[in-house]
C-alpha cells in the first residue's frame, strides 16, 4: 500500500521558468493538501483540494501559482516564473473522504531550487 | 486564528537523558493535536495524537497530553536515543476535521552517544 508520492524529489528551476509538482494520494484518499516550507521554518499550508474542486485556497500567493487535482491523475502545484523566493521544500499530504480526524499523510516533499 | 507556539531549539541532549518539547496552542473549540517528526532528507511523519482534552497520545516511547486548560501539548520522553534525531513539530487540526494543519516551527533535536 504505497504512500503519498511526490515527483520529483527535486527540481532545479532558473528565474523565470516554470515548476510543476506531482503528488499522487494515498489509495482511495480524494483530499489533497498542499505545503510549503521555508529553511528553518514549519509548514505553511497553501491549498487544499479535492477532486476537481479547490475547497480552500487561503494560503495560495496571489499570482503565480496554480494547483489543480484532476478527475484522472496526480494532483499538480503549478509555479510560473519562479523567483528565487520560491526556493522551499513543498509537502503533499492526504486524508481518505469523511474522515473527521484531521490526521494528514504526507509525502516526502519536493525541494526546489531556483537558480 | 489558529496558532502553535513551540519552545525554540536547538535541543542537544546526551543518550538516555529525559526530554520535553513544549508546545502551546491558540484555537476556537476542540482542536485536534499533532507532534510529526521530519527526518534530515524526509518527509513529515505522524508520531502521535490527541483527539480531546486530557487524551495522551503516545508511540515509540513518546508521550504528550492534551491539555486544555493550559491550552498545551508537550511532548516527553524519558530516554531518548541516538535515532530519535530529528525535527519535532507540533500541529492543530481545527475541530471537524478536513482542515488544513498549521503548525509550529519546529524544534531541532540532536542526541549525542
Amino acid at each position: 500500500n504505497a504512500g503519498v508520492m511526490q515527483n520529483p524529489r527535486h527540481l532545479v528551476r532558473r528565474r523565470g521558468q516554470e515548476a510543476r509538482l506531482r503528488c499522487s494520494p494515498m489509495k482511495g484518499h480524494s483530499h489533497v493538501y498542499w505545503y510549503r516550507q521555508l529553511p528553518e521554518e514549519g509548514l505553511k499550508f497553501m491549498v487544499y483540494l479535492q477532486k476537481e474542486n479547490i475547497i480552500d485556497e487561503s494560503g495560495m500567493p496571489k499570482e503565480r501559482f496554480s494547483a489543480e487535482f484532476p478527475k484522472e491523475g496526480p494532483s499538480i502545484l503549478r509555479i510560473q516564473q519562479v523567483v528565487r523566493g520560491d526556493s522551499a521544500a513543498y509537502f503533499c499530504a492526504s486524508s481518505p473522504p469523511g474522515s473527521h480526524s484531521n490526521i494528514q499523510y504526507f509525502g516526502a516533499g519536493t525541494r526546489l531550487s531556483v537558480l | 486564528g489558529n496558532s502553535v507556539t513551540q519552545m525554540e531549539g536547538p535541543v542537544t541532549l546526551s543518550e538516555e537523558a529525559f526530554l520535553t518539547i513544549n508546545c502551546t496552542y491558540t484555537a476556537t473549540g476542540y482542536p485536534s493535536l499533532f507532534w510529526y517528526v521530519q527526518y534530515p532528507g524526509e518527509g513529515l511523519q505522524l508520531l502521535l495524537k490527541a483527539t480531546k482534552a486530557d487524551d495522551k497520545g503516545s508511540n515509540k516511547g513518546f508521550e504528550a497530553t492534551y491539555r486544555k486548560e493550559t491550552t498545551s501539548f508537550h511532548l516527553e520522553k524519558g530516554s531518548v536515543q541516538v535515532s530519535d534525531s530529528a525535527v519535532y513539530f507540533c500541529a492543530l487540526g481545527a475541530q471537524g476535521g478536513s482542515e488544513k494543519l498549521v503548525f509550529g516551527k519546529g524544534t531541532k533535536l540532536t542526541v549525542n552517544p
